[in-house]
């Protein structure tokens, strides 16, 4: 079941433009983590902002997080062309005791073209 | 070099055959998983397994199974009863202390 939603499928940007992606999901979550992929190529972590903090900062990259709405965004300030890559949210939804349940679930991510 | 590494690269399956996907960690990480990737689609999960030995269903595990013999190894088979197995497979581990994941190169996986 895909729980993470990202929006938008597609995102165009120049070079030094920021570029803001948002994920939707649907349960409670332990943590919901952001990943990274050029094209055909594996994944690679970015991010991760548990349930209990509202923003978080690595970088050029600020994830935000509303439990309430269920939501989260991912900002990339400053974007590069080696910025170009699809992007993934990923939820890790409660387990039994209250943590970790030790599976992600990824949403169908946002392609990010950053033009020269 | 630590690291997770899949092979081969590129698969081709013959109707009928069953292939096997090789995943290999040395990272001494607990858990291990495989995915199915589709184009312009997300990930979904296949099969996961927390501990030696033991491995649950994911959300597509029809059509494939696993072994999880040593902590390092994960190998997938795509059987026969796979009827629609092109796809990308992403194979990938995590430390039971830690909640991220980290993912192999990937194997791609064509039909003849």
């Amino acid at each position: 079941s895909q729980q993470g939603e990202e929006d938008p499928q597609a995102l165009s940007i120049q070079e030094g433009e920021n570029a803001t992606m948002n994920c939707s999901y649907k349960t409670s979550i332990n943590n919901l983590q952001w990943y990274r992929q050029n094209s055909g190529r594996g994944l690679v972590h970015l991010i991760l902002i548990r349930s209990n903090e509202r923003e978080k900062h690595s970088g050029r990259l600020r994830v935000t997080l509303d439990t309430s709405k269920k939501s989260s965004s991912l900002l990339i300030t400053a974007s590069r062309a080696a910025d170009t890559a699809s992007y993934f949210c990923a939820t890790d939804a409660m387990g039994g005791s209250g943590g970790s349940n030790y599976k992600l679930t990824f949403g169908k991510g946002t392609l990010l073209t950053v033009n020269p | 070099d630590g690291g997770i590494t899949q092979s081969p690269k590129y698969l081709f399956r013959k109707e009928g055959q069953n292939v096997t996907l090789s995943c290999e960690q040395n990272l001494n990480h607990d858990a291990m998983y495989w995915y199915r990737q589709d184009p312009g689609q997300g990930l979904r999960l296949i099969y996961y397994s927390q501990i030696v030995n033991d491995f649950q269903k994911g959300d597509i595990a029809e059509g494939y199974s696993v072994s999880r013999e040593k902590k390092e190894s994960f190998p997938l088979t795509v059987t026969s009863a796979q009827k629609n197995p092109t796809a990308f497979y992403l194979c990938a581990s995590r430390r039971r202390s830690l909640e991220t994941q980290y993912f192999g190169p990937g194997t791609r996986l064509l039909v003849l």
